[in-house]
């Protein structure tokens, strides 16, 4: 089945550093991948979505990349923020007419002042 | 804020019992999907509703079904509730044309006695 990987440890960095967060994912070859935040109690946010034809986009300060052979994307925040703190989820969309999003369970970011 | 409103906030049900959801898009969204994130995990699609019909079912049973109205407004009913159905349940609008982005609302938080 399906399995998408988020590292489940918290990433816990210094305010100006470059956050990196990566989603792996087994059994399935998404259309495209979008990153989500998502603040305790609060419903995800969209951020950035990236088709399979694409290798990197940029918005602002954030960052995406999606490698289909490694079947890996990475998403980095450069210049971090305490205000960046915040659950980072990753989700993969198919071709399916739902157009339904498979997410990850998510990664923890922590930026201190 | 992305425009998607729903209701409640919070619920408190037994085991046995029934809830009706609701959700209203944003403004110019003609489909809504729904969402069950448990604590710790990310959300997993539930469905979807395109022009007031089902487009596409996640694995829930049948106890949980839905409706969408004319103004594109829509709900979320779980019957027979079970322990396990206590999360966070979130609706996501999106537009015609770009229904791969999905915005959330931030969502009703049931809990199931």
């Amino acid at each position: 089945s399906q399995k998408i990987e988020q590292n489940s440890e918290a990433l816990n960095i210094q305010e100006g550093k470059t956050a990196t967060l990566t989603c792996n994912y087994t059994n399935y070859s998404p259309a495209y991948l979008q990153w989500y935040r998502q603040d305790p109690g609060r419903g995800p946010v969209f951020l950035l979505l990236i088709r399979e034809n694409e290798k990197e986009k940029r918005k602002e300060r954030l960052k995406v990349t999606f490698d289909t052979t490694l079947k890996q994307s990475l998403f980095h925040i450069t210049a971090s923020q305490p205000a960046d703190s915040a659950t980072y989820l990753c989700a993969l969309g198919g071709t399916d007419s739902s157009y339904k999003l498979i997410f990850g369970s998510g990664t923890r970011l922590l930026v201190r002042p | 804020e992305t425009g998607v409103t729903q209701s409640p906030t919070h619920l408190i049900k037994t085991r046995g019992q029934q809830v009706t959801l609701r959700c209203s898009s944003q403004s110019g969204h003609n489909t809504v999907s729904w969402y069950q994130q448990a604590l710790g995990q990310g959300p997993q699609f539930i469905f979807q509703y395109y022009r007031e019909e089902e487009n596409g079912r996640g694995n829930f049973p049948p106890r949980f079904s839905g409706l969408q109205f004319p103004n594109y407004s829509s709900e979320l009913n779980v019957n027979a509730l079970e322990l396990d159905d206590s999360a966070l349940y979130l609706c996501a609008s999106s537009a015609r044309g770009v229904r791969e982005t999905q915005y959330f609302g931030p969502g009703t938080r049931l809990l199931v006695l």
